[in-house]
Order: C-alpha cells, then sequence, then structure tokens
C-alpha cells in the first residue's frame, strides 16, 4: 500500500528564506508523486507533479521538487519565500499504473515571517 | 473555462438528518472523485466514478452514498450524520478514469451539530 509522511506539520521561514518541505513515500510500485497548495478557506491547488520524467520537477509559483528514489523522498523547495507562500501544502502519491485514489499526506503549514 | 464547482458552499446539519453535496466537473472530464478533510489533516478518498460507473470507494461506512449523472456532475450523500461528519469536502475531476491530473473544487464545508 502506498503512504505518503510529510515531516513538520509547521514549517516558519523568514521572508526571502529557502523554504524546504520535507515529503517521504513509500510505493511497492514505481510512483507518480504530487504536491498541492491549500489556501485558506480553498480547495487543493496543483503545485506539480512526478511521473516518471525528469526527477527535477519544476512547478509554478517558483515552487521545485526532486524524486530521489534511493532515498524514497519528493521534497518540496523554493528558494526564496514570499509572504502570499503562506498556506497547507499537501504531498500526494498514487502508484504509477494507477487506477487508484490519491493517498495524502497529513499536510505541512508553511508560515512567513515579515 | 469554469473550474470544478461545488455547492453548497457551506451547510450545518443536525445529527442524524441527511445531506446531499453537489459537483459539477471541468467541462469534458468524466471522471468526479470525492475526498473528505478533517481539519488538521489530509484529504481521505471517498468514492470515485467515471463515465456514471463507480470505480473506487474508500474505507467509509455505507452511510456514504455517490452517483455521477449523464452529464458528469455527480451528488455525495450522507444519512444519520454524526458529529465525527464535520469536515470540508472535496470534489475533484479528471478528463480519464486515471488519477494523476486531478482538478479540485472549492469544497463544502459541513458541520454537524
Amino acid at each position: 500500500a502506498q503512504s505518503v509522511t510529510q515531516l513538520g506539520s509547521h514549517v516558519s521561514v523568514s521572508e526571502g528564506a529557502l523554504v524546504l518541505l520535507r515529503c517521504n513515500y513509500s510505493s511497492s510500485v514505481p510512483p507518480y508523486l504530487f504536491w498541492y497548495v491549500q489556501y485558506p478557506n480553498q480547495g487543493l491547488q496543483l503545485l506539480l507533479k512526478y511521473t516518471s520524467a525528469a526527477t527535477l520537477v519544476k512547478g509554478i509559483n517558483g515552487f521545485e521538487a526532486e524524486f530521489k528514489k534511493s532515498e524514497t523522498s519528493f521534497h518540496l523547495t523554493k528558494p526564496s519565500a514570499h509572504m502570499s507562500d503562506a498556506a497547507e501544502y499537501f504531498c500526494a502519491v498514487i502508484p504509477a499504473a494507477g487506477n487508484t485514489p490519491l493517498v495524502f499526506g497529513k499536510g505541512t503549514r508553511l508560515s512567513v515571517i515579515a | 473555462d469554469a473550474g470544478v464547482t461545488q455547492s453548497p458552499t457551506h451547510l450545518i446539519k443536525t445529527r442524524g438528518q441527511h445531506v446531499t453535496l453537489r459537483c459539477s466537473p471541468i467541462s469534458g472530464h468524466k471522471s468526479v472523485s470525492w475526498y473528505q478533510q478533517v481539519l488538521g489533516q489530509g484529504p481521505q478518498f471517498i468514492f470515485q466514478y467515471y463515465e456514471k460507473e463507480e470505480r473506487g470507494r474508500g474505507n467509509f461506512p455505507d452511510r456514504f452514498s455517490a452517483r455521477q449523472f449523464p452529464n458528469y456532475s455527480s451528488e455525495l450523500n450522507v444519512n444519520a450524520l454524526l458529529l465525527g461528519d464535520s469536515a470540508l469536502y472535496l470534489c475533484a475531476s479528471s478528463l480519464r478514469a486515471a488519477n494523476y491530473e486531478q482538478y479540485f473544487g472549492p469544497g463544502t464545508r459541513l458541520t454537524v451539530t
């Protein structure tokens, strides 16, 4: 069965600092991996996805993530945090062969301090 | 183009009542999935429908049911509401049955008192 672990339920960074949100997955088959962002009182917006092409994936709003099979990780990064990045971030996984539903992590709340 | 729409936005119900939540997918999308997001948790899968047939069901009791209509819109029904059903209910649509390109709606916030 697939699962996702997000390390740190809350991360706080200063404006302009590096953002690093951690995600580790377990999957018995090659996975597809996703990062979603949720702003207060809104639904989920897809930031980026890994579907077995390039291991470094670039997404919207300056975010990127690197798939590392040896570490079973898919950490999300952004070089310079902006106040508007404050939100809840969810990592999710499905098997690549997949007609199974997304399995989400518990989420990481990102706070950006001025 | 319009995204995924859900109605109502907010809903307050009493324990034991029944509720119907509605979802309209992106035009051309034939798959609709429902997720429950309890406060402080990630979304959990409830149902997927594709071409009006149930394609998957999560670990939820039989009080939860859903259907998809010929225009691909969908309803989620919950009977005999419990306090623990209070959550944000998210609908997601995709073009095909495979779920690696899902687009989420804004959700319906259900409060059970």
